[in-house]
């Protein structure tokens, strides 16, 4: 099945700095969306991003998509301590819910 | 106070034994999915249910089974064909028609 896929797969930044991770996937989708993951606990949703559309906000977040290139990335500004976590890329196909998870992206803020 | 709820936090199997992972979701969420996280990999699908009484195979199914007789609860049983259980388990629902799904805090599997 279809896998997004992030690189780099580790960061490591100081509070204050911006954050960017990316997703690269192989085939049309329908959605693509952004997970983050404290250790050890469930996944949270952050953003969805349309096949149409090409650069969305939410916050200090912000993700863009190039279906051309079937690519994203997710920019975090100002980076916290508190957004020291995993981050995810998923992919939705048309015609069902089904998502495909990327290996993740594990950020580490220093306060 | 709505959500997911999984349990127990911690499970511990012996070889030969099945075991049964409990999510629960209050949310009248349609459907529900599961998911195995092994460290420092993605989420591989398990199995998932878009009505109850209806799942089907995800990636991963072999070892596993599930059930959906009600809407709120999907539970997740691993079996002792599974040969390598040990992972985190998570649980996750969405709305009908709605791509974002909804996580629980996961059991950690163990083997003893």
């Amino acid at each position: 099945s279809q896998q997004g896929e992030e690189d780099p797969q580790a960061l490591s930044i100081q509070e204050g700095e911006n954050a960017t991770m990316n997703c690269s996937y192989k085939t049309s989708i329908n959605n693509l969306q952004w997970y983050r993951q404290n250790s050890g606990r469930g996944l949270v949703h952050l953003i969805l991003i349309r096949s149409n559309e090409r650069e969305k906000h939410s916050g200090r977040l912000r993700v863009t998509l190039d279906t051309s290139k079937k690519s994203s990335s997710l920019l975090i500004t100002a980076s916290r301590a508190a957004d020291t976590a995993s981050y995810f890329c998923a992919t939705a196909y048309y015609g069902n819910n089904r998502l495909a998870f990327g290996k993740g992206n594990q950020v580490v803020v220093i306060p | 106070d709505g959500g997911i709820t999984q349990s127990p936090k911690y499970l511990f199997r012996k070889e030969g034994q099945n075991v049964t992972l409990s999510c629960e979701q209050n949310l009248n969420h349609d459907a529900m999915y599961w998911y195995r996280q092994d460290p420092g990999q993605g989420l591989r699908l398990i199995y998932y249910s878009q009505i109850v009484n209806d799942f089907q195979k995800g990636d991963i199914a072999e070892g596993y089974s599930v059930s959906r007789e009600k809407k709120e609860s999907f539970p997740l049983t691993v079996t002792s064909a599974q040969k390598n259980p040990t992972a985190f388990y998570l649980c996750a629902s969405s709305m009908a028609g709605q791509e974002t799904q909804y996580f629980g805090p996961g059991t950690r599997l163990l083997v003893l």
